[in-house]
């Protein structure tokens, strides 16, 4: 079993619609959470971290950790063709190591 | 502005051959990670590096080896491509603080191995 988890799509939603993208992972051990965005042809970039339990929000973007059920989601309201991109869940692996998810890919159609 | 870069975009190599990817960054951070990634299977951890002259191996290193003779560069090395190695590979930079929460990469080099 891998240790973090995720569906690689693709997913394709309408311009506008709220996207919900979801992780689990294995490891209870586990504290922090990132999100990465891939665009074509680029290298991964951060989009947030969360820590721990619970909802950060950032614009159009919120990270929600559920440490009892190891699942981790980004919702993305008002989704932009711009928002068109892998998207990676991604968790400290112990020493400097990060464990990325396989990355589900998103097309938001205008 | 953050920047790691790496010396190809696209490379095409054959059989045998011996292959060799660059990456620096300039972010002076200590730590600095190779990464292959395939589709289905996400980014591997091939090798990385958490100071000059030190390498740890990854999930998949066979078939690679690394170097880091300067703090802002660490290289990749295929000692005889083969072509389950056609991929994109992936360097990435972070700092040394606890937790390391984000890696910085570079664009990627797509390799194929004909």
């Amino acid at each position: 079993q891998k240790e973090v988890e995720q569906d690689p799509g693709p997913l394709s939603v309408p311009e506008g619609a709220i996207v919900s993208l979801n992780c689990t992972y294995s490891n209870s051990a586990f504290q922090y959470f990132m999100w990465y965005r891939q665009y074509s042809r680029k290298g991964p970039e951060l989009l947030m971290y969360t820590y721990s339990s619970g909802n950060k929000e950032d614009g159009r973007f919120t990270a929600q950790v559920d440490k009892s059920s190891k699942y981790i989601s980004l919702f993305i309201r008002d989704s932009q063709p711009s928002d068109s991109a892998t998207y990676l869940c991604a968790s400290p692996g112990g020493g400097f190591k990060t464990i990325f998810g396989a990355g589900t890919r998103l097309f938001v159609k205008a | 502005d953050v920047k790691v870069t790496q010396s190809s975009r696209y490379l095409v190599k054959r059989t045998g051959e011996k292959v060799f990817l660059e990456c620096v960054q300039d972010m002076d951070h200590e730590n600095m990670f190779w990464y292959r990634q395939d589709p289905g299977l996400g980014l591997r951890l091939i090798y990385f590096s958490y100071d000059v002259k030190m390498k740890e191996k990854g999930d998949i290193p066979e078939g690679y080896s690394v170097s880091r003779e300067k703090k802002e560069r660490f290289s990749l090395i295929l000692e005889s491509a083969s072509t389950n190695q056609t991929s994109m590979y992936l360097c990435a930079s972070s700092p040394t603080q606890e937790p390391s929460y984000e890696q910085y990469f570079g664009p990627g080099t797509r390799l194929t191995v004909t």
